[in-house]
């Protein structure tokens, strides 16, 4: 069954402490992974995006790694704002079909002052 | 801003009845996707559209529709409206061309949040 867990549920970090999302999935054929941002009551928006072929995408404070073999990523925030303070939601793509998508349920990540 | 518009933005209304929910694409982005996010959960998939015709199917209700016109703008038809509808309603859209969604990014626009009372 095609299905993408992400881990902790919730997170509460201090300002300025870097801190890591962490995202399984057991679809396949995998075709890509998406991190999206998504802040309270707004639409999503994409972090990175990445083939089975890349290891790691960089986008400012937010680095994405992807290990294939072991079906596995995070998402590592370093440095962290306040206005990190969002839900951070993996997403999966199979290589075929048209409803292709598969949505972790996120990660809520709270940062304090 | 991620150039996909979404109206109205706050809906409130009762059960039983019926909703219309709009959204227009980036501009020349011909694939639109809906999806809805009940409170603290994640989003879930409704149904796709490609150049005005529909391309998949995800967990929509029979008493839900959507259309996508020949100006590529959408539209989710919301009927016989249950408390438990209440949610954000999400339209997405991106330029996959082959409207397999396989490596095109979307972009998803602000939602609207329905309130069913």
């Amino acid at each position: 069954k095609n299905q993408v867990e992400q881990s902790p549920q919730s997170l509460i970090i201090l300002e300025g402490k870097n801190c890591t999302l962490q995202c399984n999935y057991t679809v396949s054929p995998f075709s890509n992974l998406r991190w999206y941002k998504q802040d309270t009551g707004r639409g999503p928006v994409s972090l990175t995006i990445m083939t089975f072929s890349e290891n790691t995408k960089s986008n400012g404070r937010y680095t994405a790694t992807l290990d294939a073999d072991t079906k596995q990523s995070s998402l590592h925030i370093t440095a962290s704002q306040l206005s990190d303070s969002a839900s951070y939601i993996c997403v999966v793509s199979l290589q075929t079909g048209a409803n292709n998508l598969f949505f972790g349920t996120g990660t809520r990540l709270t940062v304090i002052p | 801003d991620s150039g996909v518009t979404q109206t109205p933005k706050h809906l409130i209304t009762a059960t039983g009845q019926r909703v219309t929910l709009r959204c227009s694409p980036r501009s020349g982005d011909l694939s639109v996707y809906w999806y809805q996010q009940s409170l603290d959960q994640g989003l879930q998939f409704l149904i796709q559209y490609y150049n005005g015709e529909e391309r998949a199917k995800g967990n929509i209700l029979e008493r839900f529709s959507a259309q996508q016109f020949p100006d590529l703008h959408s539209e989710l038809n919301l009927s016989s409206l249950e408390l438990g509808d209440s949610a954000l309603y999400f339209c997405a859209s991106s330029a996959d061309r082959s409207g397999r969604g396989l490596y095109n990014e979307q972009f998803f626009g602000p939602g609207t949040r329905l309130t069913v009372l």
